[in-house]
């Protein structure tokens, strides 16, 4: 999983609680992305961060949250507002920041939220 | 509309053949397409990418071509083997749209010994 880790593999919560999903990487990468992947639909972009302190809306960010204090690191909070928050979450980054390289990802978190 | 399409029905294939799986897209304009692979609960693992002013690209039994006339990617397997089981993710680079990755929905491939 190339440097990447992401923690815990499995997780579960109750409906209503904030959950942070944490990812890490020691790959010196400046570019880190979440994505969420659903049986049938591919991967779809949430957040994605090409400098430290600084990150941008993907394609379903509602109901998410991010942050990037650090270059190595970029937790997902999944809020109460993501109406169907059970789905697999995958983290990847790249090298360069300019967008289209080569993704690197974790091996990713399943929620269940009950 | 922009779309990008991979075959949607899994392919069997026997071991020892050669594996073959479409990418097509319409309306973008593709700086490069890269291929994946992911297990199932795992992370996709990069392969191979290819960039519009190439026709082919080889990485030991994998090959890639990109037809930018037709608007399509074709991902070869060679000698497959059960190994080779997966599914497989296309992704273009979409020049037009500030280099964004846009994923296909992926392949499920299947060799049989």
């Amino acid at each position: 999983d190339g440097g990447i880790t992401q923690s815990p593999k499995y997780l579960f919560r109750k409906e209503g609680q904030n959950v942070t999903l944490s990812c890490e990487q020691n790959l010196n990468h400046d570019a880190m992305y979440w994505y969420r992947q659903d049986p049938g639909q591919g991967l779809r972009l949430i957040y994605y961060s090409q400098i430290v302190n600084d990150f941008q809306k993907g394609d379903i960010a509602e109901g998410y949250s991010v942050s990037r204090e650090k270059k190595e690191s970029f937790p997902l909070t999944v809020t109460s507002a993501q109406k169907n928050p059970t789905a697999f979450y995958l983290c990847a980054s790249s090298p360069w920041a300019g967008g289209g390289d080569t993704q690197y990802f974790g091996p990713g978190t399943r929620l269940t939220v009950l | 509309s922009q779309k990008i399409e991979q075959n949607s029905e899994a392919l069997n294939i026997q071991e020892g053949k050669t594996a073959t799986l479409t990418c097509n897209y319409t309306n973008y304009s593709p700086a490069y397409l890269q291929w994946y692979r992911q297990d199932p609960g795992r992370g996709p693992v990069f392969l191979l990418l290819i960039r519009e002013n190439e026709k082919e690209k080889r990485k030991e039994r994998l090959k890639v071509t990109f037809d930018t006339t037709l608007k399509q990617s074709l991902f070869h397997i060679t000698a497959s083997q059960p190994a080779d089981s997966a599914t497989y993710l296309c992704a273009l680079v979409d020049a037009g749209n500030n280099r964004k990755l846009i994923w296909g929905l992926g392949t499920s491939l299947a060799v049989n010994p």
